[in-house]
């Protein structure tokens, strides 16, 4: 069975510190990558997502994510954060060509100190 | 990019009655919805997958009676709690796939109280 694990619950940043947070999922086959991000009162918003090509993606708001095949990571990264980047992460996962449901992470919460 | 809409976005029922979530796809057709519940400081659930024209596909541990859904056109589906108890209360999210950009898009979610 698929899995993802996202091993920081928590995570406090200051301002224009840099970001890296962990994701780590459990599955034999070929997937397709997601990293959402949940603002407070707003709903899920899609960051980036990988499906094949260039490990290193690059998605809104100045993130990126690199996957590493070998170690089943994908883990997003952003150089310099905000304090409009406070917010809650989700890692999300899905098996390519099968069905399309995402199984998601236990989400990291963010919290940028201005 | 493309929107998902639900309605209501909360709603505070009686222990015992009925409520109905709509989840809309408002500029792309999605032939696959799916219906997901968060829990205050957790991750999404996945409740069930909402096909349209057939029968939705529950996770397991999801009572199907309870959690009626129906997928009748290609922008919408519902999610419906039958006798709703306070236990059922929760934050409701649902989903629509987007077939050419292979990605879910997010509704604002409904929050439900049941008292």
């Amino acid at each position: 069975a698929q899995s993802v694990s996202q091993h920081n619950h928590h995570v406090i940043l200051s301002e224009a510190a840099s970001l890296e947070l962990g994701c780590n999922y459990s599955y034999g086959g070929t997937v397709n990558l997601f990293w959402y991000v949940q603002y407070p009162g707003q709903h899920l918003q899609l960051l980036l997502k990988y499906f094949s090509g260039d490990p290193l993606v690059k998605g809104i708001k100045g993130f990126e994510a690199e996957f590493i095949k070998s170690k089943f990571s994908f883990n997003l990264r952003k150089p310099s954060v905000q304090w409009s980047d406070t917010a809650e992460y989700f890692c999300a996962v899905n098996a390519r060509g099968a069905t399309n449901k995402l199984i998601f992470g236990t989400g990291t919460l963010l919290a940028v100190q201005p | 990019g493309a929107v998902v809409s639900q309605h209501p976005s909360w709603v505070i029922c009686k222990s015992g009655t009925s409520v109905k979530i709509e989840c809309r796809s408002l500029d792309f057709q999605a032939t696959t919805m799916f219906w997901y519940r968060q829990f205050p400081k957790q991750s999404l659930m996945l409740m069930a997958t909402s096909n349209e024209g057939s029968k939705a596909t529950y996770e397991q541990g999801v009572e199907k009676d309870k959690f009626l859904i129906n997928h009748a056109s290609l922008t919408l589906s519902t999610l419906t709690v039958t006798s709703a108890h306070p236990e059922d209360s929760s934050f409701y999210i649902c989903s629509a796939w987007e077939d050419f950009k292979e990605t879910q898009y997010f509704g604002p979610g409904t929050r439900l109280l049941v008292l």
